[in-house]
């Protein structure tokens, strides 16, 4: 049963234009949400979270919504640079538990 | 501050034999602690996580197991390794649930 599903496994966007990853979940009782960005062979690297009492968070060129009616989260990257170019993970969270449940990943590719 | 430690970085085993994978976490004290496995091209499995010594959730049934002898140590063990054991291995802590995770290097492993 995946809670928390990325659709997209990958996406490749020009320099300089917004990327838009997405993200779902089905378990009503997630409050916590977080975006993650790996490179091979490394540890996932924190990006940007959102409580479910909010619906967007901005944090420099990262932007995250969540609308909860739809279960559904997305990130924004404006403008997206080179460096972007990543496996992105979103994550979820009952926070009366200790699960940290995440997506199977999206793969941004950002061309010059 | 906080930081985490994993090693090896790279690990290459037979069919078999034994497996123990070292995670410790500095700079704080009662840390959740959690193991993560990434298989090729898959998302994020959460493995097993640790809300104190000795206590261990298992969230995966497989031939793996989880210990966690002092407050910031957690380690991942087999008796015999599979080849579906194969993956890349992460350790990661959080302070409460609903705060972000932290993720270590990862360790690669392959059974050969």
């Amino acid at each position: 049963d995946q809670q928390v599903k990325q659709n997209s496994p990958s996406l490749s966007v020009q320099e300089g234009r917004i990327s838009i990853l997405n993200c779902d979940y089905t378990n009503s009782m997630f409050d916590y949400f977080l975006w993650y960005k790996k490179y091979p062979a490394e540890g996932p690297t924190f990006l940007i979270s959102i409580s479910s009492i909010k619906d967007k968070n901005e944090d420099g060129r990262f932007t995250v919504f969540l609308n909860k009616s739809a279960k559904h989260l997305s990130l924004h990257i404006v403008p997206s640079q080179p460096g972007d170019s990543a496996v992105y993970f979103c994550a979820a969270i009952n926070s009366g538990t200790y699960k940290y449940i995440f997506g199977t990943g999206t793969r941004l590719k950002v061309l010059a | 501050s906080q930081t985490i430690h994993q090693w090896p970085a790279t690990l290459v085993q037979p069919v078999g034999s034994p497996l123990s994978l070292e995670c410790t976490v500095e700079g704080t004290s009662n840390p959740n602690l959690y193991w993560y496995r990434q298989a090729a091209g898959r998302g994020l499995q959460l493995l097993f996580y640790s809300i104190g010594i000795d206590q261990i959730s298992s969230e995966v049934p497989q031939n793996l197991s989880a210990s966690r002898p002092q407050d910031r140590q957690f380690i991942l063990s087999s008796k015999k390794l599979l080849l579906s054991d194969s993956g890349f291995y992460l350790c990661a802590w959080s302070g409460q649930p609903g705060e972000k995770l932290f993720f270590g290097s990862g360790t690669q492993l392959s059974v050969l």
